[in-house]
């Protein structure tokens, strides 16, 4: 059971937008800690997709928004296309386990 | 450019340990948190622990506290991560990856190594 929740999968269609939520807890998100968003394409390392809740990398695609409220964040993908299909993986740090956290990731479709 | 190229693919017996390398180069990593993380077949990621080479402090995770051992060697920028009574539940992709700090983004990760538990 991870620290933080995640769906297990979501889907979209070409072109729409699609949300994927973390939520985690008082000792974690709600804490004040920063969340962080990655990308793994299959047989490949994660990918950095957006830093400390709303900032991304250069060369992420502006399609990548992320946002964070209280005990929670979202990662926002809009005009969905075919190479974004990938497992989406959310990252935090808490303060009881005094450690990185990570949510169990979410598997997005591209219909 | 920054660069983590970690050691080859391992098969190891349960109840042995296994050592996996992390080579750095293409910048500072003295006062990174170069992480370790792991991903079995077809689960999530599962931070295990990291070093801050400059203050020499490492940080585990909980579950792994009593099994595994990260190192520096600064000479070399070389990290290691031995983790020791080895079970088939181990069996996953061992990364290494940098970060500012402890709980900050992992901005740069190897490329991953395969450790294979089998009797």
């Amino acid at each position: 059971q991870s620290v933080l929740t995640q769906p297990p999968s979501v889907s979209g269609a070409p072109g729409q937008r699609v949300t994927i939520s973390c939520t985690g807890s008082s000792s974690n998100i709600g804490a004040g800690y920063d969340v962080h968003w990655y990308q793994q394409l299959p047989g490949t390392a994660p990918k950095l997709l957006i830093y400390a809740n709303t900032n991304r990398p250069s060369g992420v695609p502006d399609r990548f928004s992320g946002s964070k409220s209280g005990t929670s964040a979202s990662l926002a993908i809009t005009g969905l296309q075919a190479e974004d299909e990938a497992d989406y993986y959310c990252q935090s740090y808490d303060n009881d386990l005094r450690g990185v956290v990570f949510g169990g990731g979410t598997k997005l479709t591209v219909l | 450019q920054v660069q983590l190229v970690q050691s080859g693919a391992e098969v190891k017996k349960p109840g042995s340990s296994v050592t996996v390398s992390c080579k750095t180069s293409g910048g500072s990593f003295s006062t990174y948190a170069l992480n370790w993380v792991r991903q079995a077949p077809g689960q999530g990621l599962e931070w295990m622990g990291g070093i801050i080479p400059f203050f020499g402090t490492t940080n585990y995770a909980q579950k792994f506290q009593d099994r595994v051992s990260i190192i520096m060697d600064e000479s070399t920028t070389t990290a290691y991560m031995e983790l020791s009574s080895l079970r088939s539940e181990d069996t996953a992709m061992y990364y290494c990856a940098r970060a500012h700090r402890w709980g900050a983004n992992l901005d740069y990760w190897g490329q991953g190594t395969l450790v294979t538990v089998s009797a």
